[in-house]
């Protein structure tokens, strides 16, 4: 079973431009998170999607939005990049039902806001 | 809010020595727990998991950890490190919101073990 992929790898964006990353998930799976993984935060998690609906958001301002499509794949855009943004994005599937899932994480994609 | 605390950020061993890193979390109602680990170059993966009953859990590579509840705590155990265990470890905390879990994450320990 492939596991999930995130598309780009890395990334470099100016401040003020907006960025829009990927995530496929395991098949099968209904669920992807969204977080944002920094040296000094650690993961904060930004949001959830089940079944084409933000089921679960984090602490993040809304400049930072998402959607998921039919078929599951997900995809999160930041608008008006700070420095701040920069960080590793990792996107995480699970089957989103049930007893508490497993989730399944990404290699992440490295933006870098210059 | 809810919070996950690893009171040990930086950790260096050495191959043989034991190994217990600390995890605390500050919500009261219903949760599940986590220990994730990111090798160097790796994705983030699950070391192992507490749902309910019996609090010791082990998982994989000969770890475990143990869920004290009047603690909050969920501690990170392995009796003898090895080099490869050389790695990031993050607890993780799922906190039940209506039918979805709401996850929240430690900042993570680095763990270097010396040859």
């Amino acid at each position: 079973k492939a596991g999930v992929t995130q598309t780009p790898r890395y990334l470099i964006k100016t401040r003020g431009q907006q960025v829009t990353l990927s995530c496929s998930p395991i098949s099968g799976h209904r669920s992807v998170s969204w977080y944002q993984q920094t040296p000094g935060q650690g993961l904060q998690f930004l949001f959830e999607y089940f079944s084409e609906t933000q089921r679960n958001k984090g602490n993040f301002p809304g400049r930072f939005s998402g959607r998921q499509f039919s078929n599951s794949r997900s995809e999160m855009n930041v608008s008006t990049l700070e420095l701040g943004d920069s960080a590793l994005y990792l996107c995480a599937s699970s089957s989103g039902q049930g007893s508490p899932y497993e989730q399944y994480f990404g290699p992440g994609t490295r933006l870098t806001v210059t | 809010a809810q919070s996950v605390s690893q009171h040990n950020h930086h950790v260096i061993l050495s191959e043989a020595a034991s190994l217990e890193l600390g995890c605390n979390y500050s919500y009261g109602g219903t949760v599940n727990l986590f220990w994730y680990v990111q090798y160097p170059g790796q994705h983030l993966q699950l070391l192992l998991k507490y749902f309910s009953g019996d609090p010791l859990v082990k998982g994989i590579k000969g770890f475990e950890a143990e869920f004290i509840k009047s603690k909050f705590s969920f501690n990170l155990r392995k009796p003898s490190v090895q080099w490869s265990d050389t790695a990031e470890y993050f607890c993780a905390v799922n906190r039940r919101t209506g039918g979805s879990y709401i996850p929240t994450f430690g900042r993570g320990t680095s763990l270097i073990v010396h040859p």
